[in-house]
């Protein structure tokens, strides 16, 4: 069983709004968690990082937050753009360095 | 600052034909990594340096991949030979080191096709 689950699979917004994407996890002990943005065709890159201490940090228009205890995190894109379909990716990193990879979930912006 | 660099981007080829990719990291970045991606999943870690040592290849199928990171620099993923279900996108990354926090920066990935 995959230690990170995210969920939707996909979603379809229309441009100028808002969605939220969730990630649990069950890895443990826990070091930091990342989410990637990975455009269709290119190779993964990170937006953000959230480490223990952390509950929310944003990134222009992409907000993250985390939930320790109950290990959630979720990425909150504002005022979508068409330049956000993309698949995002979440990361979480245990305490020995290994990273546990979820499955993505992709966002399909309409103008 | 060039990035993560692969080739090839595309590569078909038919059943039981070999194929390698080869993969340079950035600079500096002592960690590298080759991760599998099947359609509509997360990356797949298959073996992980740290500058000339395979720290972690738990995950690469020996009896056909094999890989190589000669220097500790570019690094070569080579299957042979290629079965049907080996279709999919290999990506290579590198970072500054895998104890610590630091990202991994992707290459674009070579896309495999087998026939």
């Amino acid at each position: 069983k995959n230690q990170v689950e995210q969920s939707p699979q996909s979603l379809i917004i229309l441009e100028g709004k808002n969605c939220t994407l969730q990630c649990n996890y069950t890895v443990s002990p826990f070091s930091n968690l990342r989410w990637y943005k990975q455009d269709t065709g290119r190779g993964p890159v990170s937006l953000t990082i959230m480490t223990f201490s952390e509950n929310t940090k944003s990134n222009g228009r992409y907000t993250a937050t985390l939930d320790a205890d109950t290990k959630q995190s979720s990425l909150h894109i504002t005022a979508s753009q068409l330049s956000d379909s993309a698949s995002y990716i979440c990361v979480v990193s245990a305490v020995d360095y290994k990273l546990s990879f979820g499955a993505g979930t992709t966002v399909t912006v309409r103008a | 600052e060039a990035g993560v660099v692969q080739s090839p981007r595309y590569k078909i080829i038919e059943k039981k034909q070999p194929v390698a990719f080869w993969c340079n990291p950035i600079s500096g970045h002592n960690t590298l990594y080759w991760y599998l991606q099947n359609l509509g999943q997360g990356p797949e870690l298959l073996i992980r340096y740290e500058n000339e040592e395979a720290v972690d290849d738990s995950q690469l199928p020996k009896d056909r991949f094999s890989a190589e990171r000669l220097k500790g620099v570019d690094s070569t993923l080579k299957i042979q030979p290629a079965e049907l279900g080996d279709s999919a996108v290999y990506l290579c990354a590198s970072s500054t080191g895998a104890r610590n926090t630091g990202e991994l920066f992707f290459g674009e990935g070579s896309r495999l096709t087998v026939l």
